[in-house]
């Protein structure tokens, strides 16, 4: 079974500051992974996806990710935060064999300092 | 292009009466579609899903229960709603795996927020 990991509850960076969002997996094989992010009482909204290849992935609204086999990880990453930034993100994993239901991390919280 | 509508985005119910959540999707065909909840402050709890007409998986023993009457229609249902049953319901939708979409990404709607009180 895949299990999602996002050891930091809260994360809190100063607006202009960079990011990086942690996320670990655990999978036997090669996971479809996902980062979706959430504002205050709104839906989810995709932010990237990896399935295969280039294991450094870009994403809407500046993120990014990359898949680091080795380390089970799959990290967010943005260069420069927005206060828009503010949200909830979460980090998914989903099988490659055909399963219908991705697992999802607890989520991390960011909050981002003028 | 595909979206996802459900309703309604509100609702507050005195405890033991009935509930009634909708979510519709657009723009594709035999989708497999989800209910999930936030409580405040945690994480997403998969409620049901279903990979076609009348095909409902629950995940969790509840007194909630999901129809899908049509194959584009997925609805959340109590006969009698409980304190605990309050918190953010989200419908969201996925292709079949391996479909031109990329299988198990999963579209969120807007989420309705449910008080019990």
């Amino acid at each position: 079974a895949q299990s999602v990991t996002q050891p930091d509850i809260h994360i809190t960076v100063s607006e202009g500051a960079s990011l990086e969002l942690r996320c670990n997996y655990s999978y036997g094989a090669t996971p479809y992974l996902f980062w979706y992010v959430q504002s205050p009482g709104q839906g989810l909204q995709l932010l990237l996806k990896y399935f295969s290849g280039d294991t450094l992935v870009q994403g809407i609204k500046g993120f990014e990710a990359e898949f680091k086999r080795s380390q089970s990880s799959f990290n967010l990453r943005k260069p420069s935060v927005h206060w828009s930034d503010a949200a909830e993100y979460f980090c998914a994993v989903g099988a490659s064999g055909g399963s219908y239901i991705p697992t999802f991390g607890r989520g991390t919280s960011l909050i981002v300092h003028p | 292009s595909q979206t996802i509508h459900q309703w309604p985005a509100t609702l507050v119910q005195p405890v033991g009466s009935p509930l009634s959540l909708e979510c519709t999707v657009e723009g594709t065909s035999n989708p497999n579609l989800y209910w999930y909840r936030q409580a405040a402050g945690r994480g997403l709890q998969l409620l049901f899903y279903s990979v076609g007409i009348g095909q409902i998986s629950s995940e969790v023993p509840q007194n909630l229960s999901a129809s899908r009457p049509q194959d584009r229609q997925f609805i959340l249902s109590s006969k009698k709603l409980l304190l605990s049953d309050s918190g953010f319901y989200l419908c969201a939708w996925s292709s079949q795996p391996g479909g031109l979409l990329g299988g198990n990404t999963i579209y969120f709607g807007e989420g309705s927020w449910l008080t019990v009180v």
